[in-house]
């Protein structure tokens, strides 16, 4: 157990809906992690925030958002669902950035699919 | 842009040692990171290389050459639960970059 929590385990739902995943990190983490895994493709870094606030972006679509409340929880926003969103969706925390060799913790993932 | 090659699958025998490969070329580099997944379930962290040379943790040892863009994960001793993806990632400036992984089957 790397002590990230995902919310929901798993999500069905239909084309055009929208739905918002959840994710606590690591007690003491501050950097939360994005990512999408299809079953394809490897692991997709979507979007970092650190203290609340944005601090990398990658291959994320405009139908999609995110946002780190205060308490430090993070959710992600996906709308105008497609077939092609149906993937695994991950969420990491680690307690400063990566770029200081911080491991990233990861969450048991969202399975997301889209009917 | 942004390119990390893995072999995508291995196979090995219990017991036996095997070498992943990863080579990768992006725009920059601040590091690279070896993690295991097995089906279905999360990554979890193997090891971080920065500086060229060797790193060994018990069973598995990674190696890293800024130089050739190049590392690889090197598992002994293997188990029938080291049956897992193995995925390589860059981290670039500001973003941590996988590759597609190499999934790894331990056959008796």
């Amino acid at each position: 157990d790397s002590g990230v929590t995902q919310t929901p385990k798993h999500l069905i739902t239909a084309t055009g809906q929208r739905v918002t995943l959840r994710c606590s990190p690591r007690s003491g983490d501050l950097s939360v992690y994005w990512y999408q895994q299809s079953l394809d493709q490897g692991l997709q870094f979507l979007i970092q925030y650190y203290n609340g606030e944005e601090r990398a972006k990658g291959n994320i679509l405009e139908r999609f958002s995110a946002q780190q409340f205060p308490d430090l929880h993070s959710e992600l926003n996906l709308s105008s669902l497609e077939l092609g969103d149906s993937a695994l969706y991950f969420c990491a925390s680690s307690v400063e950035g990566t770029q200081s060799g911080g491991e990233q913790f990861f969450g048991p993932g969202t399975r997301l699919t889209v009917l | 842009g942004q390119n990390i090659d893995q072999p995508t699958e291995m196979t090995a025998t219990e017991g036996a040692i095997v070498q992943i490969n990863c080579t990768y070329q992006t725009s920059g580099f601040n590091g690279l990171f070896w993690y295991q997944q097995h089906a279905g379930e999360a990554p979890t962290f193997l090891s971080y290389n920065v500086l060229d040379g060797l790193e060994e943790k018990g069973r598995f040892s990674s190696f890293l050459s800024r130089s050739k863009g190049y590392s690889y994960l090197l598992l002994k001793e293997l188990q029938m639960k080291d049956s897992a993806s193995y995925l390589c990632a860059v981290y670039n400036t500001d973003k941590l970059i996988f590759g597609t992984g190499t999934r790894l089957q331990v056959f008796p």
